[in-house]
């Protein structure tokens, strides 16, 4: 299957402070990127989807401002968590679709990002 | 009401048991289905990958959708404890708008 990598996999930050987290696709070409919030023993949340060069379209109750989306090419998104906060400790994982043969909803995804704010 | 729903578990399994996982769903537009396993601290992986009704076999998993029920499920025979892992099911429309998860079934294998 396709392969979908994330970075960084692990990150501790002081409250207060921004954190980015990468999405890459690494053998084809991600035409839209999804990004998923995970508590532990809970399914994912979808939070925004991303088309590339387009803005991100954000799931009811997730701040925009907080978290920042981009996906300017069509290898690349990235989330900021802005002025993170203890409760946005979580396990973060993107996902992506796109050309090169994929079928509706076959979704590859990177290795998740876990957060915890201090 | 979810629109996917998914019983959570646990469920525990001897080692060699025939293991079914099994969604209901609620919207009758869902056109592809999909498992996807996800082990502890990583990301989902996908499975299987089936469109509309009828059965899809691969390797000692086996996938079948009953759309006229909406009813999905997901088999694995000989399980080993190799596949205690969280499985996750999915669909989406025609339209392939958005994904819709379950919220997973944690199912762990004895040795």
């Amino acid at each position: 299957g396709a392969v979908v990598s994330q970075h960084p996999s692990r990150v501790i930050c002081k409250s207060g402070t921004s954190v980015k987290i990468e999405c890459r696709s690494l053998d084809f070409q991600a035409t839209t990127m999804f990004w998923y919030r995970q508590f532990p023993k809970q399914s994912l949340m979808l939070m925004a989807t991303s088309n590339e060069g387009s803005k991100a379209t954000y799931e009811q109750g997730v701040e925009k401002d907080k978290f920042l989306i981009n996906h300017a090419s069509l290898t690349l998104s990235t989330l900021t968590v802005t002025s993170a906060h203890p409760e946005d400790s979580s396990f973060y994982i993107c996902s992506a679709s796109g050309t090169g043969g994929l079928q509706p909803g076959e979704l590859f995804f990177g290795e998740g990002s876990r957060l915890t704010v201090l | 009401q979810k629109e996917v729903e998914q019983d959570p578990g646990p469920l525990s399994v001897p080692e060699g048991a025939i293991v079914s996982l099994n969604c209901t769903y609620s919207n009758s537009a869902f056109q592809y289905f999909m498992w996807y396993r996800q082990y502890s601290r990583k990301g989902p992986e996908l499975l299987m990958y089936t469109y509309s009704s009828g059965n899809k076999e691969d390797g000692r998993f086996t996938a079948q959708v009953d759309k006229s029920s909406k009813y999905i499920s997901l088999f694995i025979r000989d399980s080993q404890p190799s596949d205690s892992a969280t499985y996750l099911c999915a669909m989406i429309g025609s339209s392939a708008s958005k994904i819709i998860f379950g919220s997973g079934t944690r199912l762990s294998i004895r040795p």
